[in-house]
């Protein structure tokens, strides 16, 4: 396709259960990011790739949470044991290089509840 | 610590009246801003953008200003449409290091425009 999407577009799961949401940025762009938004919140950054390393991991919020990112293309952000708190939209962006700073395309997100 | 605040949660304006969308930023070291527009079930989409070295940014019906000193930013519509009724974030960024590319978002205004 020609945006970013991500999948699934919602997930509702129980407490202390393991999910995993996937970004498919679009074809060409070596940047990836993934942000997530709490209710009544900002975007929050999580975590940053560039090709298939994350320069920087500093935005999650424990070691519950690891991203991955294979062929350049395609992550994954795992959350492991998951917790009420961790419901929200978790947001992913891509863009041609970490320098076109302005041209961060947005998938739609996944919703994710946590009961 | 919010580094990035828009105290204004929801804005009204009447079409074609000029709709005024603020955003304050504490870290004096960014060098960039973005303004993003989110409707319903998608994700933010670029709008408009300015360097720290600028003051001034504008492109078409969108104007966006920064007041450096007082550590500001708006976001200027001039006229409102109905079509302009979104969720509005204003980004931040730093240019440098393993930063680059890594969004610092504010809260959202939610601007409603009527006919």
């Amino acid at each position: 396709g020609a945006g970013v999407s991500q999948s699934p577009s919602n997930k509702v799961t129980e407490k202390g259960k393991d999910v995993e949401l996937r970004c498919d940025p679009i074809s060409g762009h070596t940047a990836l990011y993934w942000y997530r938004q709490s209710l009544g919140q900002g975007l929050e950054f999580l975590i940053y790739f560039q090709g298939n390393s994350a320069p920087d991991k500093s935005g999650l919020p424990s070691d519950r949470f690891s991203a991955e990112r294979t062929g350049g293309s395609v992550s994954t952000l795992t959350i492991q044991r998951t917790q009420q708190e961790d419901s929200a939209v978790y947001l992913c962006a891509s863009s041609l290089a970490p320098t076109r700073w302005e041209t961060q395309y947005f998938g739609p997100g996944t919703r994710l509840l946590v009961l | 610590d919010q580094q990035v605040k828009q105290n204004s949660p929801s804005l009204s304006v009447q079409e074609g009246r000029i709709s005024i969308l603020n955003c304050d930023y504490t870290n004096s070291m960014f060098d960039y801003f973005l303004w993003y527009k989110k409707y319903p079930a998608e994700g933010p989409t670029f709008l408009i953008s300015i360097s720290s070295i600028k003051d001034k940014n504008e492109d078409g019906r969108f104007t966006v200003f920064l007041n450096k000193s007082a550590k500001h930013l708006s976001l200027h519509i001039v006229p409102s449409q109905p079509g302009d009724s979104a969720v509005y974030f204003c980004a931040a960024g730093l240019a440098g290091g393993t930063s680059y590319g890594k969004l610092t978002f504010g809260q959202g205004t939610i601007l409603t425009v009527h006919p």
